[in-house]
């Protein structure tokens, strides 16, 4: 059953500004996890913050977890052209065999 | 060099044909997995496997049967396909744990 729901579906913003992506979810997880997958191609992992942590960094890629609302946010600052993907957050779950549950994405269009 | 390589890229048959599609991965990872995407993004899992035994197996038809003669290796046998099998098969990877996921590129079946 799905997990992750994004929020918008889609973004278009012009380059240079910030975007911002939304992940909502139901369960009690152990990790977040954010990938990024261009048109045609695989999905790429972007970064993972913990459920003991509130904010994580990774170059211009920030992300923040609220485990009281169940919420996640990606921050992409000073996008480019080639941020133009879709976003997907996947929640791990605490169990023993924990797999990714993955939202329905976000398509993000970052204009010239 | 590639991480996760899965063949092939694309494959089209006919309905009621069997099909395999490979991967493999060269990280040394403990768990690899499968995930179908569908035709509006949606990824969700199929099957998981850690050091050759299956830990997870999700409400997947029976047609479908994953093979892994070893770690490094997870194959996906499709029986009598059928047009509602048309999607897009990703092969992931990950260390045992807690961790992101490897993905490889993908493998597009049409069913006509």
């Amino acid at each position: 059953s799905q997990q992750g729901e994004e929020d918008p579906q889609a973004l278009s913003i012009q380059e240079g500004e910030n975007a911002t992506m939304n992940c909502s979810y139901k369960t009690s997880i152990n990790n977040l996890q954010w990938y990024r997958q261009n048109s045609g191609r695989g999905l790429v992992h972007l970064i993972l913050i913990r459920s003991n942590e509130r904010e994580k960094h990774s170059g211009r890629l920030r992300v923040t977890l609220d485990t009281s609302k169940k919420s996640s946010s990606l921050l992409i600052t000073a996008s480019r052209a080639a941020d133009t993907a879709s976003y997907f957050c996947a929640t791990a779950d605490t169990g023993a065999n924990s797999k990714l549950t993955f939202g329905k994405g976000i398509t993000l269009s970052v204009r010239p | 060099d590639t991480a996760v390589s899965q063949t092939p890229k694309y494959l089209v048959t006919q309905m009621g044909n069997d099909k395999s599609i490979k991967c493999e991965q060269n990280l040394g990872h403990d768990t690899m997995y499968w995930y179908k995407q569908d035709s509006k993004k949606f990824l969700k899992i199929m099957f998981s496997y850690n050091n050759k035994e299956l830990i997870i197996n999700e409400t997947v038809p029976n047609r479908f049967s994953p093979k892994s003669p070893d770690k490094a290796h997870l194959n996906l046998h499709i029986n009598s396909l059928e047009l509602g099998d048309s999607a897009v098969y990703f092969c992931a990877s990950s260390p045992l744990g807690f961790y992101g996921y490897t993905f490889g590129s993908g493998t597009r079946l049409t069913v006509v």
